[in-house]
């Protein structure tokens, strides 16, 4: 089945601090969907991205979408405490009728004040 | 509104009962999921419904039983489970089922964390 890997699997910044981390497959993706989950709750969707090349914001927020379709970068500007969860990237596979998406294994962020 | 909610939230059970997880969507939504997810993993996919009809069952094992009585409901039935069932259970929707080529989302509820003792 499709993987995809995330780097890096944890990080621990400074609040204020930007972060970046990204998702890679080895195979084309037509969809990437970025989520934050915070413990023992549901993923909470942040970005959806739909084309190579695609930047999208959401506050704080930026995601790409790569132009090689096989990755995607979200980077978070001025961290918070808030801030603090697992993001989780998640991608629909290309031309894989009835296959839903993939989930990678999520970076964990932790914010020092 | 992209809200999808499940009940109950917390769930402990013995090996010998029988409960059931709820979960709803007021968005027309035509395909639903339910996911398992242990500590520091990503979810993993258990069943999908496509149109009110089963479309996906990773090989979960007959303990879980889902059903989806119409277009906004679904549920996963769980008799005899065992210990190592204990985990959080998402629902999620989106508004159709997903395909190669085109354009979607997926929206997760708040999940229901099941002890099973």
């Amino acid at each position: 089945g499709q993987q995809l890997n995330q780097s890096p699997q944890s990080m621990f910044i400074q609040e204020g601090e930007d972060v970046s981390m990204n998702c890679t497959s080895s195979s084309i993706f037509n969809t990437w969907l970025w989520y934050k989950q915070d413990p023992g709750e549901g993923p909470v969707l942040l970005i959806a991205l739909y084309k190579a090349g695609e930047l999208t914001s959401n506050g704080r927020l930026t995601a790409q979408f790569g132009i090689t379709r096989k990755d995607s970068f979200l980077n978070i500007s001025a961290s918070i405490p808030s801030d603090v969860g697992i993001y989780f990237c998640a991608g629909q596979p290309h031309n894989n009728y009835g296959q839903n998406f993939v989930f990678g294994p999520g970076t964990r962020l932790s914010v020092l004040p | 509104d992209t809200e999808v909610t499940q009940t109950p939230k917390h769930l402990v059970m013995g090996m010998t009962n029988k409960k059931s997880l709820k979960c709803e969507q007021h968005m027309g939504h035509r395909a639903m999921y339910w996911y398992k997810q242990k500590a520091k993993k990503p979810p993993e996919l258990m069943f999908v419904y496509s149109y009110e009809k089963l479309s996906i069952n990773e090989s979960v094992p007959s303990r879980f039983s889902p059903e989806c009585p119409n277009s906004s409901l679904l549920n996963l039935h769980l008799h005899a489970l065992q210990p190592e069932d204990s985990a959080l259970y998402l629902c999620a929707s989106s508004p159709k089922p997903w395909l190669g080529w085109d354009k979607n989302i997926q929206y997760f509820g708040a999940g229901t964390r099941l002890s099973v003792l």
